[in-house]
């Protein structure tokens, strides 16, 4: 499909343990932003990565969260040692341009923590 | 870092009724402001944008209205109709390499 694709849909763990969420952005996005949306909340930026440049980690929670992107495209966020408040929906997002444009969000991934 | 504060949580208006949804931003460096709508169970999705170069934006039953020297923007939907019933997110960024920060969102429940 054209979308951006999240995986997996759904993920229940068990506290302490890691977990791993993929987003394939739409072809040729340069932008790739990570948000999570708990239960009835806004939408918490995590993470955003741009082209080349150093990502922009300001969002991330706690040093248990990481993401990468490799070779500019497929993006994973890790949670390690997950915790109970770590229960969310993680949503992916793309842009074309930088910044500035309309962002394609994922379906998102469900994380529960029990 | 950019902070943005959106007003009322919740909104509850009879169908053909108007509803309106304020945002205000803090950095005044802010130059680009969407509108996201988010239905229940879905994935969040741009109705409407506005530049910092133009004070207002109107799409059918949308508006958006920017005022940069108070930094706040807000959205007008007129004539509503059960299918507005959403989420409605707005956001706010500025030029350079910085990421786009949403509000908490409103929760828009249309009423037949």
């Amino acid at each position: 499909g054209a979308g951006v694709s999240q995986s997996p849909s759904n993920k229940v763990t068990e506290k302490g343990k890691d977990v791993e969420l993929r987003c394939d952005p739409i072809s040729g996005h340069t932008a790739l932003y990570w948000y999570r949306q708990s239960l009835g909340q806004g939408l918490e930026f995590l993470i955003y990565f741009q082209g080349n440049s150093a990502p922009d980690k300001s969002g991330l929670p706690s040093d248990r969260f990481s993401a990468e992107r490799t070779g500019g495209s497929v993006s994973t966020l890790t949670i390690q040692r997950t915790q109970q408040e770590d229960s969310a929906v993680y949503l992916c997002a793309s842009s074309k341009n930088r910044q500035v444009g309309e962002l394609f969000f994922g379906e998102g991934s469900r994380l529960t923590v029990l | 870092g950019e902070n943005v504060e959106q007003h009322p949580s919740t909104l509850s208006v009879q169908e053909g009724d108007s509803a309106v949804i304020k945002c205000t931003y803090s950095d005044s460096a802010s130059n680009y402001f969407p509108w996201y709508k988010q239905e229940l169970g879905k994935r969040p999705q741009l109705i409407i944008d506005i530049r910092s170069n133009v004070g207002e934006k109107k799409d059918q039953r949308i508006a958006v209205t920017l005022n940069k020297t108070a930094k706040h923007f807000s959205l007008h939907i007129t004539e509503t109709q059960p299918e507005d019933s959403a989420v409605y997110f707005c956001a706010a960024t500025k030029p350079g390499n910085t990421p786009l920060v949403f509000g908490k969102g409103t929760r828009l429940s249309v009423i037949a």
